[in-house]
């Protein structure tokens, strides 16, 4: 069965890290850029960022509003991508979901989350 | 940025009705559009990508339409298991991937 499930959330004070993973199974991870996303309580999906695979170089993207303090890896080895999160605070509180990016080429290439997680919790209080 | 507006943010509907979402861009994205299907306590589920091609394994009651900066969602008989928080998502800037506020759709 293709899937991915997150884990390492809790409660952790505001300035303080927490690592989350993102356990692969079913597909070969290392072809796959792998996104992080997340639902603060009451909000929307947000997209945090994305780690290309590393037929495209492994480079990472941001959302600004997390960028310079969450860092995104890989460990193909292990299928396990990792959400890095430095310096939280309280609006970081959400339910953190990984997803496998997929693409299609039809007139271009057009990309799609295809494999979500059910997601982590984080919470950021003091 | 690139801004992602739905309406309406919230409809009642009957199950056996048809529903449409919109989805509107703030500039043209071409038909890099995917709607999302979000349940409480569950993993978001792809239901159309590419703005109109339906994911392997989404009932066909499920479509898309649209490109440049105007999307919709169709359900054309909504079933009991529809009723959940509809999210479009723009993948035309790959690095700033945005969410509609979402959609949620209950029960009259």
């Amino acid at each position: 069965e293709v899937q991915v499930v997150e884990s390492g959330g809790g409660l952790v004070q505001p300035g303080r890290s927490l690592r989350l993973s993102c356990t692969s199974s079913g597909f070969t991870f290392g072809a796959y850029s792998m996104n992080w996303f997340r639902q603060a309580p009451g909000k929307g999906l947000e997209w945090v960022g994305f780690i290309r695979s590393k037929a495209y170089s492994g480079t990472t993207e941001y959302a600004a509003s997390v960028n310079g303090r969450f860092t995104i890896s890989r460990d193909d080895s292990k299928s396990i991508a990792y959400l890095q999160m430095n310096n939280l605070r309280t609006e970081d509180t959400a339910v953190y979901y990984c997803a496998r990016e997929n693409s299609q080429l039809l007139r271009f290439y057009y990309y799609y989350m295809d494999v979500w997680g059910k997601g982590t919790t984080v919470t950021v209080s003091s | 940025d690139i801004q992602m507006t739905q309406s309406p943010s919230s409809l009642s509907a009957s199950v056996g009705d048809r529903v449409t979402i919109t989805c509107r861009a703030s500039q043209s994205i071409s038909s890099c559009l995917n709607w999302y299907q979000h349940q409480p306590g569950k993993a978001p589920k792809l239901l159309i990508y590419a703005a109109s091609t339906l994911q392997s394994g989404v009932p066909s009651r499920f479509s898309g339409s649209g490109s440049g900066t105007d999307f919709t969602l169709t359900i054309s008989s909504l079933q009991p298991e529809d009723f959940a928080t509809y999210y479009c998502q723009q993948t035309y800037i790959t690095s700033l991937y945005t969410f509609g506020q979402g959609t949620k759709l209950g029960i009259k």
